[in-house]
């Protein structure tokens, strides 16, 4: 079965300081991953796709597949990057598709 | 676009009482979704429209029924409301072709309170 680990409930870094959220998967298949991130009490918008390889807001991800990781980094944290990040992973095939999320890491930057 | 639409917001409910949630997408997305949201546990998937005329159960149905109106509607049901089912809802959509990627849009979430 699918899943997807956050380790960490709660983040909290100092404004300029580097910052790593870790997401670990278990899945069978091709994974697809995403990075959603919720501010607060506002809707989830997606972050990154690890199939775009790009960089957001400054916030970049590896699909590790040998780790089973994807961790979201960015290496100077911003107060305005406050808010819940979720991982989630895409599964199925045809057109059920489907994501699985991490239960969130609560990231909190500090002046 | 608006994108994902929920209506409504916020909603207090006792226990017993019915409700619907409506959600509707104009980016002529085939797939439609509810989550529930709860502290600690994430987004957990209640139901699923892979398209038009289907829809399937999530990880979470028990308590809740849903209905594909059409390509844009998908509506949740609460039949007879318990205070286990106070949560933020949230409806997505995601576009046919999972070759341009499959991440959902979602809505902005609808915060219910069952008393």
């Amino acid at each position: 079965a699918q899943r997807v680990t956050q380790p960490e409930k709660l983040l909290s870094v100092f404004k300029g300081a580097p910052v790593e959220l870790k997401c670990n998967y278990s899945y069978s298949g091709s994974p697809e991953l995403f990075w959603y991130v919720q501010y607060s009490r506002q809707r989830l918008q997606l972050l990154l796709r690890h199939i775009s390889r790009e960089s957001i807001k400054g916030f970049t991800a590896d699909l590790n597949k040998g780790e089973t990781s994807f961790h979201l980094k960015k290496p100077f944290a911003q107060e305005e990057d406050s808010a819940m990040y979720y991982c989630a992973l895409s599964w199925g095939g045809g057109s059920n598709y489907k994501l699985t999320f991490g239960k969130g890491t609560l990231l909190t930057v500090n002046p | 676009n608006a994108g994902v639409t929920q209506t409504p917001k916020f909603q207090v409910l006792k226990t017993g009482q019915s409700m619907t949630l409506q959600c509707a997408q104009d980016m002529n997305h085939n797939s439609m979704y509810w989550y529930r949201q709860d502290p600690g546990m994430g987004l957990r998937l209640i139901y699923y429209s892979a398209s038009e005329g289907t829809t399937d159960k999530g990880e979470v149905p028990n308590g809740y029924n849903v209905s594909r109106l059409n390509k844009r509607e998908f509506s949740l049901r609460l039949e007879s409301a318990a205070p286990s089912q106070t949560s933020v809802y949230f409806c997505a959509s995601k576009r046919r072709d999972a070759s341009l990627g499959n991440e959902q849009f979602f809505g902005p979430g609808t915060r219910l309170t069952v008393l």
